[in-house]
């Protein structure tokens, strides 16, 4: 069975400017999740999908960050304007339903400078 | 506010001893832990869970033990192995809410096996 795929792995970019990051989830997995790990910190949760409905996103920075889950698989996570303290791993997580196990992707690492 | 605390971001140990890693939380909803163990550059792997309805939860190698009246639990690992060596985090939720999503993690403690 394969597992989360995340793309980019690593991306680097200049404050106030854009970024995307992809998800696909396993597959057949209802939930899906996006974390903010910041160096030295656990992963907070920022947005959690059941299929391609929104069921929390307290967490998330709306004033900069978007998510979308079309179709109830893939997802981006988007940030504009990027600001410095946006640095950090990006971890998508998907489970089968929202009482099952998480799963976790590799994550991709944002550096904004 | 931390809600779910490892006050251990290290610990060394022997192979073949017992690891013990430790984590405590404040939050009395939470009624559903979590470990995940994760490698540089790869994402959290998920490890063994309890739920408050139990004390003990036992997966080969690993233990977790929950006490609640003192909102603490910890994770044995014996005997260790090299392998083990990783970043150690343990999470919590409320699950009782309706959902195991929103997990609430620790800042994790990073356990050296040395041969």
């Amino acid at each position: 069975e394969a597992g989360v795929a995340q793309s980019p792995r690593y991306k680097i970019i200049e404050k106030r400017q854009s970024v995307a990051f992809w998800c696909n989830p396993i597959s057949g997995h209802a939930t899906l999740y996006w974390y903010q790990q910041i160096l030295g910190q656990g992963p907070k949760l920022l947005i959690q999908f059941q299929n391609n409905g929104v069921v929390d996103d307290s967490q998330l920075p709306k004033d900069r960050f978007s998510a979308e889950r079309l179709k109830g698989v893939d997802s981006t996570l988007k940030i504009q304007p990027a600001k410095l303290e946006d640095s950090a791993v990006y971890l998508c997580a998907s489970s089968w339903t929202d009482q099952e196990t998480q799963y976790f992707g590799p994550g991709t690492r944002l550096l904004v400078l | 506010d931390q809600q779910v605390k490892q006050n251990s971001p290290s610990l060394s140990v022997q192979e073949g001893r017992i690891s013990i890693l430790n984590c405590d939380y404040t939050n009395s909803m939470f009624d559903y832990f979590l470990w995940y163990k994760k490698y540089p550059a790869e994402g959290p792997t998920f490890l063994i869970s309890i739920s408050s309805i139990k004390d003990k939860n036992e997966d080969g190698r690993f233990t977790v033990f929950l006490n609640k009246s003192a909102k603490h639990l910890s994770l044995h690992i014996v005997p260790s192995q090299p392998g083990d060596s990783a970043v150690y985090f343990c999470a919590a939720s409320a699950i009782q809410g309706g959902s195991q999503g929103n997990l609430i993690f620790g800042k994790g403690t990073k356990l050296s096996v040395k041969p």
